[in-house]
């Protein structure tokens, strides 16, 4: 498998402009995690879905952010206006559905697209 | 509100120079703990998961170990292919299915 994949690896605009990041997941998982890591707050989960479905967005900083997944092989992660303060790297996850022990499953990262704001 | 701290922030080791680095964690009830490594413009690999304190995990030349308050990365004999920043994250029962808390992290150079 090749993995999670995400683009732009690295993405550059203006301030006010819209962003949107690509993921796709490794095939076969059910879980999809889009996170966000700066110097100051490390790493932070904004939202993840479930089979398709967001569980829990309450990570999503402002209602400049959004995230969809129409489909089990593809989410899209959009910033709309860009601000400076969004300059950060922008990581996707997935993992495989829990076993019935209820342990959690690991989470493979892709490589993050890194987002500069001007 | 779950907390993970990491320390050091920075380690620097001489090779064959063995190490440990910390991961201090509060939550309320731990369904699991994990180890990253992450190199500079990558994703965070993963290492371990350690589920229950008195649990040791082992990777070559990486052990990770866990208490109730928390875990332990001990380094044997590192090399300089080691350098990297390790993260540690916790996922707890009250934070929802699935969702990690990480720390920080701990950037590590080892010099030959």
């Amino acid at each position: 498998d090749a993995g999670v994949i995400q683009s732009p690896r690295h993405e550059v605009t203006e301030m006010g402009q819209e962003v949107t990041l690509r993921c796709k997941p490794i095939s076969g998982h059910d879980y999809l995690f889009w996170y966000r890591q700066t110097m100051m707050r490390g790493l932070e989960l904004l939202i993840y879905f479930n089979n398709n479905v967001p569980i829990d967005d309450s990570g999503m900083p402002e209602d400049r952010f959004s995230a969809k997944m129409p489909n089990a092989s593809f989410s899209t992660l959009k910033i709309q206006p860009s601000e400076p303060r969004d300059s950060a790297v922008y990581f996707c996850a997935s993992s495989p559905l829990s076993p019935p022990s209820g342990r959690v499953d690991t989470q493979y990262f892709g490589p993050g697209t890194r987002l500069t704001v001007l | 509100e779950d907390q993970v701290t990491q320390s050091p922030e920075a380690l620097r080791l001489q090779e064959g120079e063995s190490s440990s680095l910390n991961c201090s964690y509060t939550v309320s009830g731990l369904r699991g703990l994990f180890w990253y490594r992450q190199d500079p413009g990558k994703g965070p690999e993963f290492l371990f998961t350690l589920y229950s304190a008195g649990e040791e995990k082992e990777k070559e030349r990486l052990k990770a170990t866990l208490t109730k308050k928390e875990s332990f990365l001990h380094i044997t004999a590192p090399k300089p292919e080691d350098s990297a920043t390790y993260l540690c994250a916790v996922q707890a029962e009250a934070t929802g299915f699935q969702k990690l808390v990480f720390g920080t992290g701990t950037r590590l150079l080892v010099s030959p």
